[in-house]
């Protein structure tokens, strides 16, 4: 079955304590995505990748780190977080052709104290 | 720039059919699509529609594009309860990896 696969799915951790939200694809999709969804602000870009090695900040990047090592992983690094960090995040993945629709995990629910 | 907006909250009766809107504002989009988001789940591909058509319809939902007036929106035929949900609007631009950029969402609650 094809998955974006995020872990874990829900966190409750304190400010300052490293923390990293995986995310793995098993469709063979060179463009991953990382998007955090607030109430009323809907989803918005973090980072995204086109392919292994290849990464670029989204709109709201400050504060986070990602690294695509291999093409099925996408993990976003939280080094120092903060309450303001506190958010439901999203991993997306989507194939080379920019107009196939991304397909989105099930989210990870952070709240950092 | 990029803003797409949409109404936070939609009721509507079990069988009656519900419409939901979404304005954009860059008219480079490319795709745009609607996602449903289900309470604890992720975001759920519905249907999308390339920037040159004015309707796409698949089975209950039906798409319309007003281009000139950069207007999306999803109507869904004979509503049900399953249909309860978030709905995003997407816009999917040239650029900056072709990222989507949602709307706020709108909660549409269907009642007996």
């Amino acid at each position: 079955e094809a998955q974006v696969t995020q872990n874990p799915r829900y966190l409750i951790t304190v400010t300052g304590k490293k923390l990293t939200v995986t995310c793995s694809q098993n469709m063979n999709h060179e463009y991953m995505s990382w998007y955090r969804q607030d109430p009323g602000l809907g989803l918005r870009q973090i980072y995204y990748s086109m392919n292994v090695e290849v990464t670029d900040k989204g709109d709201v990047p400050e504060g986070y780190k990602v690294s695509r090592k291999e093409k099925r992983n996408f993990p976003l690094i939280l080094e120092s977080p903060s309450p303001n960090q506190t958010s439901l995040y999203f991993c997306a993945s989507r194939g080379t052709n920019s107009n196939q629709p991304q397909h989105f995990g099930d989210g990870t629910r952070l709240s950092i104290l | 720039g990029e803003d797409v907006e949409q109404s936070l909250f939609l009721s509507v009766r079990e069988g009656d059919s519900s419409v939901i809107n979404c304005t954009y504002t860059d008219s480079s989009s490319t795709y745009l699509y609607w996602y449903k988001q289900e309470p604890g789940a992720g975001l759920q591909l519905l249907t999308y529609i390339f920037s040159n058509m004015d309707m796409k319809q698949d089975q209950r939902l039906t798409v319309l594009l007003n281009k000139k007036d950069k207007h999306l929106s999803l109507r869904i035929a004979d509503t049900q309860t399953g249909d309860s949900a978030i709905y995003f609007c997407a816009e999917s631009l040239t650029g900056g990896g072709n990222k989507l950029t949602f709307g706020t969402g709108t909660q549409l609650k269907v009642e007996l």
